[in-house]
């Protein structure tokens, strides 16, 4: 059974900093591209940014881009997401999701999410 | 940027087919997938590549997808199908979700 568990999140402030761990297992990690999607309170999906099996291609949303670094260690099976330059409008459950490619990638897979809120 | 866009509320009776639009440019060349989201749960896969559907879920939940309409079908809905539910796609190395539609089984 595949299993994603987020950890890491809390309050932070304004132009603060934080690193979300992602614990993967039930599956074969060092396959899988990996990716971080997060949701406002109340409101829908977004993807923030994802990373290939062997971390030389990744991809950010581009309100992340330049703030929000993400990581993985295939020897751990995890994923990480440093966030950086934390800004109000960041705040949001962020969800651990495993992608299926064949022809396109979806999510198939996605964690109980870890909660960040940025306020002052 | 790419957009993706459905209604936010479909209403359903019992037993009756519940159709769920997701609307954008030239949809139909790419793939669409559905996710299911019930309160405080996180999202799960319920279609994927338009018309495919993981194992576990029940066959009641079928897609299309063509021109620039994706399309989620709950046919026999049950009360446990209430839910939102969210379309996604790809595009230029950005993964587009959908602003979700809520499904409420009355």
């Amino acid at each position: 059974e595949v299993q994603l568990k987020e950890s890491g999140g809390g309050l932070v402030q304004p132009g603060g900093s934080l690193r979300l761990s992602c614990a993967a297992s039930g599956f074969t990690f060092s396959n899988s591209w990996m990716s971080w999607v997060r949701q406002a309170p109340g409101k829908g999906l977004e993807w923030v940014a994802n990373m290939k099996q062997d971390g030389r291609d990744k991809n950010y949303v581009d309100s992340v881009k330049g703030r929000f670094t993400i990581s993985r260690d295939n020897a751990r099976n995890s994923l990480y997401l440093q966030m950086d330059s934390l800004r109000v409008e960041d705040t949001a459950v962020y969800y651990c999701a495993k992608q299926q490619c064949g022809g396109d990638c979806d999510f198939d897979s996605w964690g109980q999410g870890t909660l960040v809120t940025v306020s002052s | 940027s790419y957009e993706l866009t459905q209604p936010p509320s479909v209403f359903v009776s019992p037993g009756q087919t519940a159709t769920i639009t997701c609307s954008g440019d030239n949809l139909g060349e790419k793939y669409a997938s559905w996710y299911q989201q019930k309160p405080g749960q996180s999202p799960i896969l319920v279609i994927y590549q338009d018309d495919r559907r993981p194992s576990g879920i029940p066959e009641r939940f079928s897609g299309s997808n063509s021109g620039n309409t994706a399309t989620l079908t709950i046919s026999g809905t049950q009360a446990v199908d209430e839910a939102d539910y969210y379309c996604q796609a790809w595009d230029i190395n950005t993964y587009v979700f959908g602003r979700g539609t809520k499904v409420t089984v009355l």
